[in-house]
C-alpha cells in the first residue's frame, strides 16, 4: 500500500530561524513526484514545493528547499528564514496511480513561528 | 486566472438531513477531486473525476455520498442523510496535468452535523 508518513505532530520555530519537517513514503513505482502543502487557517492548500523523483538535484524555491533521499524514500522541507507567515500545517503527499493519480497526504505537522 | 471556487464556506446541519456542496474547477481542467479532511488528519480522496467520468470512487460511502459532473466542468457532493461523523472540511482540486501543473485546491467547505 502505498502511505506517507509524517512523524512530527507539531513543530516550534524562532522567527528567521531554520526548521525541517520530516516525511517519509513508500511506493512500488519508480518514477513520480512528491509534494509538500501549506494549509493555512483559511483551509486552501497551497502548493510550497514539488520533487521529481528522477531529479538528483533536491528542489527548491526562494526560502524552501527538500532533501530528498530516494534510496531511503525521504523527503524533508526545509524552511530557512522562517516568517510568522509561515506558520500553517504542512502536509507531504505522493500522487499514487499514474497520469490520473490521486494525492496521498500525511497527517500534517502543525508549524508554530514564535516572534 | 481563476482559482477552484467552492460553496458555501461553512455549512451546519443536524444529523439526518441532507447537504449539497458545489465546486467550479479551473477552467480547462480535465481532472477534478473531492477530499474529506477530517479534524487533525491529511485529506483523504472520496472521488476523482476525469471530465465527467468516475475514476476513482473507492472511498466514497455510497450509501449515503453521491457525487455528479455534469459536462465534465462543475461537481455536486451530496450527503444523505448525514452522520456526526461526517463533520469535517470538504476540498475540491482540481488539476491539468498534475506532473506540471500539479494540483489546485479550493478554500474548501467546513461541514459540522449536529
Amino acid at each position: 500500500a502505498q502511505t506517507v508518513t509524517q512523524s512530527q505532530p507539531e513543530m516550534s520555530v524562532q522567527e528567521a530561524e531554520t526548521v525541517t519537517l520530516s516525511c517519509t513514503y513508500d511506493t512500488s513505482e519508480s518514477d513520480y513526484y512528491l509534494f509538500w502543502y501549506k494549509q493555512p487557517p483559511s483551509r486552501q492548500m497551497i502548493l510550497v514545493i514539488r520533487q521529481e523523483a528522477y531529479k538528483q538535484q533536491n528542489a527548491t524555491e526562494n526560502r524552501f528547499s527538500v532533501n530528498f533521499q530516494k534510496a531511503a524514500k525521504s523527503f524533508s522541507l526545509k524552511i530557512s528564514d522562517s516568517q510568522l507567515g509561515d506558520a500553517a500545517m504542512y502536509f507531504c503527499a505522493y500522487p499514487y496511480g499514474g497520469s490520473q493519480g490521486n494525492l496521498i497526504f500525511g497527517k500534517g505537522t502543525k508549524l508554530s513561528v514564535k516572534p | 486566472e481563476a482559482g477552484v471556487a467552492q460553496s458555501p464556506r461553512y455549512k451546519i446541519i443536524e444529523k439526518r438531513q441532507s447537504v449539497a456542496f458545489w465546486c467550479n474547477p479551473i477552467s480547462g481542467h480535465a481532472t477534478l477531486y473531492w477530499y474529506q479532511q477530517i479534524l487533525g488528519q491529511g485529506p483523504k480522496l472520496l472521488i476523482q473525476f476525469q471530465n465527467n467520468g468516475v475514476v476513482d470512487d473507492s472511498q466514497l460511502p455510497k450509501d449515503r455520498f453521491s457525487a455528479e459532473r455534469l459536462k465534465g466542468v462543475d461537481s455536486t457532493l451530496k450527503i444523505q442523510p448525514a452522520k456526526l461523523e461526517d463533520s469535517a472540511v470538504y476540498l475540491c482540486a482540481s488539476s491539468l496535468d498534475r506532473r506540471t501543473y500539479g494540483y489546485t485546491f479550493g478554500s474548501g467547505t467546513r461541514l459540522t452535523v449536529v
